[in-house]
């Protein structure tokens, strides 16, 4: 069974810029959340996803966006880049919200 | 609200021997599922075991143990025969269960450091 997958890898960008991320979840799992991790803050929720509705979102400004499609791919959105927004964007799956999430590898954005 | 706390920033632990991993939460919910997992270098989140707040007994997954104490509020990881493999951070987090739909919240992490 495929894990979680995130493309890109990688990514760089300049401030200003726009960015955007996806991730397809293991099969069968519908919720997809979405977490920022940066040497100074840990690890934080950005928003979850279930069946192409946001059912939670954390405290981030509204230049993070993102969206489910019908086949529970998700994509997050970052517009205006800041210098701040560079860290590792994890994405984790799974089948509902009460059980375990698995996380793919992640995307490392660096913003210059 | 949740929070967890991880007070070691870093361990050093031989190889083959027993480390444990100190993880403590505060909560108010009586209803919480608590995880571990487990981040190599290269980034990817590596779920290792999980425990219920209502469960009876200590999680237990392979050489991965979960010293679950709940009136202190504690839930250990135990890693026993640790191998060169295991150096990576570890993080604690927990999430209501039952509640609607909540996220984890993690603790800051431990680094994990197996010498040979």
């Amino acid at each position: 069974k495929a894990g979680v997958t995130q493309t890109p890898r990688y990514l760089i960008k300049t401030r200003g810029q726009q960015v955007t991320l996806s991730c397809s979840p293991i099969s069968g799992h519908r919720s997809v959340s979405w977490y920022q991790q940066t040497p100074g803050q840990g690890l934080q929720f950005l928003f979850e996803y279930f069946s192409e509705t946001q059912r939670n979102k954390g405290n981030f400004p509204g230049r993070f966006s993102g969206r489910q499609f019908s086949n529970s791919r998700s994509e997050m959105n970052v517009s205006t880049l800041e210098l701040g927004d560079s860290a590792l964007y994890l994405c984790a799956s799974s089948r509902d919200n009460l059980e375990e999430q698995y996380f793919g590898p992640g995307t490392r954005l660096t913003v210059t | 609200a949740q929070k967890i706390t991880q007070t070691q920033p870093g361990m050093f632990v031989q190889e083959k021997e027993a480390v444990t991993l100190d993880c403590t939460y505060d909560t108010s919910d009586p209803s919480y599922g608590l995880f571990w997992y487990k981040q190599p270098s290269s980034g990817e989140m590596i779920f290792l075991i999980y425990q219920g707040s209502y469960d009876q007994q200590n999680a237990t997954e392979g050489r991965y143990s979960l010293n679950f104490q709940k009136a202190r509020k504690s839930a250990n990881l135990v890693i026993s025969a640790s191998q060169l493999g295991d150096s990576a951070m570890y993080f604690c987090a927990m999430r209501r269960l039952n509640s609607g739909n909540t996220p984890l919240v993690f603790g800051k992490g431990t680094r994990l450091s197996v010498i040979a």
